[in-house]
């Protein structure tokens, strides 16, 4: 069964350094996504990404936050100079179509763990 | 703009029911209903696109109310299996497409 695949599953960094984290959908997917969960809390909507562009970011998606698809299979995270507050599970997702029809459901990876120290 | 559910937390025994709303204060094009078990990612339930529609597989259901912006999650006759945080994900219109918010979830225990 087709999945998505996240990497790493957990890395840990210094404040201030940069993250990439690393994403493959499902293959036929056109949507993709980023959702973070603080630990215990409830899932954030970062980000949202349709042709190659971004369709929709949250207040959290200020400009240490950037997204790619740098060659038509992955799609990464990039947070530019980490904060303490970054710290999360980082949930990348994808969809084959927009969320308003029967096949809109989002398939989630399993998490990159990020902790900031 | 993020969803509101109801309630937080609900311990059952196995065998009992129980229901989970979620509301927003925005006009809703879907509700999705996910289902997160501790440590692993959330996993897809169902999506409910039009106003009335009921839909449901084994003993997990849930209708939608498009003019309330209300959907609710039915649990019958539960499982231990179901233990989880069940997640509503309101989809809407933001800046310039659709966006899909997750409510702050529900946390169900199940008990023998």
């Amino acid at each position: 069964e087709p999945e998505v695949t996240q990497t790493p599953s957990h890395q840990v960094t210094q404040m201030g350094q940069e993250v990439i984290l690393r994403c493959v959908p499902i293959s036929n997917h056109l949507y993709f996504y980023w959702y973070r969960q603080i630990l215990g809390q409830k899932v954030e909507f970062l980000v949202s990404f349709y042709n190659n562009e971004i369709s929709e970011k949250s207040e959290i998606f200020d400009d240490q936050f950037s997204v790619e698809r740098p060659d038509g299979s992955n799609f990464t995270l990039k947070i530019r100079s980490t904060k303490l507050e970054d710290s999360a599970m980082y949930f990348c997702a994808s969809s084959r179509t927009s969320g308003v029809s029967n096949t809109g459901e989002l398939f989630f990876g399993e998490g990159s763990r990020l902790t900031v120290l | 703009q993020q969803p509101v559910q109801s309630p937080q937390a609900v311990i059952l025994r196995e065998g009992e029911d129980a229901v989970i709303n979620c509301s927003s204060s925005k006009a809703l094009y879907s509700v999705h209903w996910y289902r997160q078990k501790h440590g692993e990612a959330p996993v897809f339930l169902m999506i409910l696109l039009k106003g009335g529609e009921q839909k449901g597989h084994d003993k997990i259901s849930a209708s939608f109310n498009e003019k309330k912006q209300q959907s609710s999650l039915y649990l019958t006759a539960s499982q231990l299996s179901y233990s989880g945080t069940y997640f509503c994900g309101t989809l809407t219109w933001g800046d310039s497409s659709y966006k899909l918010i997750f409510g702050s979830g529900t946390r169900l225990l199940v008990r023998p």
